[in-house]
């Protein structure tokens, strides 16, 4: 199985800020890489699918690169609504994995 | 607009079965593959099982294989989880999903005695 690993795990940032988060597989996935932004009792929002390509809808102060092993995940300017945990997800292969998230917190 | 919608949580005991629902509208159901995501209380989100458009391709995590069986009626717009011999680390919130994109808000399984 791949295995996903985020980081950090959590992180405190105000309004305004520019956050970055990390995301690595234990082997080469291509860009088959989605994010997604999750706050309790919600749907999971998907943002970003292709590792770096914006879901219709997403503001564009979101932004994702990478490939292979190593992902970011980019906040370009934090707003009240981002604060969130945040995950990585495989579909490069079989099982799916996710990272174990990232808990954006106000500062 | 993408809806789905998951109903048939609740308590059962450990060694128990329980049967997930989940009704999609606004998109073709019958040419999507759909997904089962689960998140325990405190954990983070876990990728269940998935299911091609024809119900012939199923895939699951190992800790549910043998024991959990996603199926679809296309039909009834219609996708299912049946949950067998369930333990109490199968307590979550369970999602249903067209193709990792579109998620719904869930529906809880606790597995206690």
């Amino acid at each position: 199985d791949i295995q996903m690993t985020q980081s950090p795990s959590s992180l405190s940032a105000s309004v305004g800020d520019r956050v970055t988060i990390t995301c690595r597989a234990s082997q080469s996935i291509s860009r088959s890489l989605n994010w997604y932004q999750h706050t309790p009792g919600k749907a999971p929002k998907h943002l970003i699918y292709g590792a770096s390509t914006l879901r219709t809808g997403v503001p564009s102060r979101f932004s994702g690169s990478g490939s292979g092993t190593e992902f970011t995940l980019t906040i370009s300017s934090l707003q009240p609504e981002d604060f969130a945990t945040y995950y990585c997800l495989q579909y490069n292969s079989y099982p799916r994995t996710f990272a174990q998230g990232t808990k954006v917190e106000i500062k | 607009e993408v809806q789905v919608v998951e109903s048939g949580g609740g308590l059962v005991q450990p060694g128990g079965s329980l049967r997930l629902s989940c009704e999609a509208s606004g998109f073709s159901f019958s040419n999507e593959w759909m997904d089962w995501v689960r998140q325990a209380p405190g954990k983070g989100l876990e990728w269940v099982g998935n299911i091609n458009q024809d119900g012939s391709q199923k895939y699951y995590v190992d800790s549910v294989k043998g024991r959990f069986i996603i199926s679809r009626d296309n039909t009834k717009n219609s996708l299912y989880l049946q949950m067998n011999s369930l333990r109490a680390e199968d307590t979550a919130v369970y999602f249903c999903s067209r193709t990792l994109v579109d998620l719904g808000q869930g529906t809880l399984v606790t597995v206690s005695s």
